[in-house]
């Protein structure tokens, strides 16, 4: 039962361009949700989240939009730089405290090509 | 300021051998997770402690997992008489009071033979 799902293995878009990374849920108890970036050989690394009061939320070059009754959300990178190449997995849990678990889609890998 | 550290980085091990997995969490950090991350796949959750309080073990697959926090900093998740779906990257995750996002060290990639 996949709680949390990434359909895209992989994207690849040209340096400046707009990237777009999808994610859909499942379950109506999640209320937190997170995207993580990973590069090979290490950790994954946190990139923004959003509540579920929000339907928006923008750090610089990222955007994650969320659509509840669709139970999906998005993260926009624009421009895209080389540098962004990396596996991009999004997260959920029920409840943003420091004891919330985390399910994990099984991420996207993107690549920008220069 | 040092991150969540884990030991050893690669592990080789025979079928029916058993490891020990050691997570060294960010100072202050109360909450520390253990994710097993398959090839291909997103990492999914395995345990949870607070200080050295294990409130969540559903995500272990078997009673071959253990995993302890004894004085609620450093962890290890040890797995007996290990098999060979066992393979996997094993990461270690920690989070401080009140914090909203999980730390990743970058893990011990596990490989059975």
């Amino acid at each position: 039962d996949q709680q949390v799902k990434q359909n895209s293995p992989s994207l690849s878009v040209q340096e400046g361009r707009i990237s777009i990374l999808n994610c859909d849920y499942t379950n109506s108890m999640f209320d937190y949700f997170l995207w993580y970036k990973k590069y090979p050989a290490e950790g994954p690394t946190f990139l923004i989240s959003i509540s579920s009061i929000k339907d928006k939320n923008e750090d610089g070059r990222f955007t994650v939009f969320l659509n509840k009754s669709a139970k999906h959300l998005s993260l926009h990178i624009v421009p895209s730089q080389p540098g962004d190449s990396a596996v991009y997995f999004c997260a959920a849990s029920a409840g943003s405290t420091s004891g919330s678990r985390l399910t994990f889609g099984e991420g996207t890998q993107l690549t920008v090509n220069p | 300021g040092a991150g969540v550290s884990q030991s050893p980085r690669y592990k080789v091990a025979k079928r029916g051998q058993d490891v020990a997995l050691r997570c060294d969490p960010i100072s202050g950090h109360v909450s520390l997770f253990w994710y097993q991350q398959a090839l291909g796949q997103g990492p999914e959750f395995l345990t949870y402690f607070q200080n050295e309080a294990q409130l969540d073990k559903s995500g272990l697959p078997s009673d071959r997992f253990f995993a302890e926090r004894p004085e609620g900093s450093v962890s290890t998740l040890k797995i007996q008489r290990t098999q060979q779906e066992d393979s996997a990257v094993y990461l270690c995750a920690s989070s401080p009071p009140g914090g909203e996002k999980l730390f990743f060290g970058s893990g011990t990639q596990l490989s059975v033979l």
